[in-house]
């Protein structure tokens, strides 16, 4: 997708270890967001950035973390990861505004085994 | 928790028959509403947004916003094979951090 690149597009980790998942843009949008999409769940916001070194929890943010230490990058920490954070991962940006929509990164696939 | 709600289907309609899709939402203070598309194994697309009680048409595609009703559609006319997809509604939250509730989906399938 224009202006927003997520990798590493497909991951398989094992039980337990550290992965680090990243969102860059081009774009110089303050909004960021993580975004997990399971079937039957549809998408659910892990966490969410409005500027640099400004990040909140989403619905789902257990076993999560973020950081944002530039406005074009925006990583997500899973910390210890479990078989249930299987899944894809999306990254999205956004203007700072109701009028607009995100753009959603090309995803990535990750794997817990 | 703010919830949107779809029909997860399928939706079986034949090729240049109307699609309808429908969404309802549970936050009163929702300002934006958005339509999205996915294909399989691909991310979200925006195809249609609407603020404003009413319709709003683009091309084959009209949404309609009914914020008494807490209720969003989206039609798609003269549907096509390639309209097959999950269609994503999403709301905007009314506070400052504009973030997105998505619903399930509905998946749509037009047939040839």
């Amino acid at each position: 997708d224009a202006g927003i690149t997520q990798s590493p597009r497909h991951k398989v980790t094992e039980t337990g270890t550290p992965v680090t998942l990243r969102c860059h843009q081009t774009e110089n949008h303050r909004y960021m967001y993580w975004y997990r999409q399971d079937p039957g769940h549809g998408l659910r916001l892990i966490h969410y950035s409005y500027g640099v070194k400004d990040t909140d929890k989403g619905e789902v943010s257990d076993g999560y973390s973020v950081s944002r230490s530039k406005t074009e990058d925006f990583l997500l920490t899973l910390e210890s990861a479990t078989s249930s954070q299987t899944s894809v991962y999306f990254c999205a940006i956004s203007e700072n505004d109701r009028d607009y929509g995100y753009t959603f990164g090309s995803g990535t696939r990750l794997t817990v085994v | 928790q703010k919830e949107v709600e779809q029909n997860s289907g399928p939706l079986s309609v034949p090729e240049g028959a109307i699609a309808s899709l429908n969404c309802t939402y549970s936050d009163r203070g929702s300002q934006s509403f958005f339509w999205y598309r996915q294909y399989s194994g691909k991310s979200p697309e925006l195809i249609m947004f609407i603020y404003s009680n009413g319709d709003k048409e683009d091309g084959r595609f009209t949404a309609q916003l009914n914020k008494a009703s807490q209720y969003v559609s989206l039609l798609i006319r003269d549907s096509q094979p390639s309209d097959s997809a999950t269609y994503l509604c999403a709301v905007k939250s009314g506070d400052s951090s504009y973030k997105l509730i998505f619903g399930s989906g509905t998946r749509l399938l037009v047939r040839p």
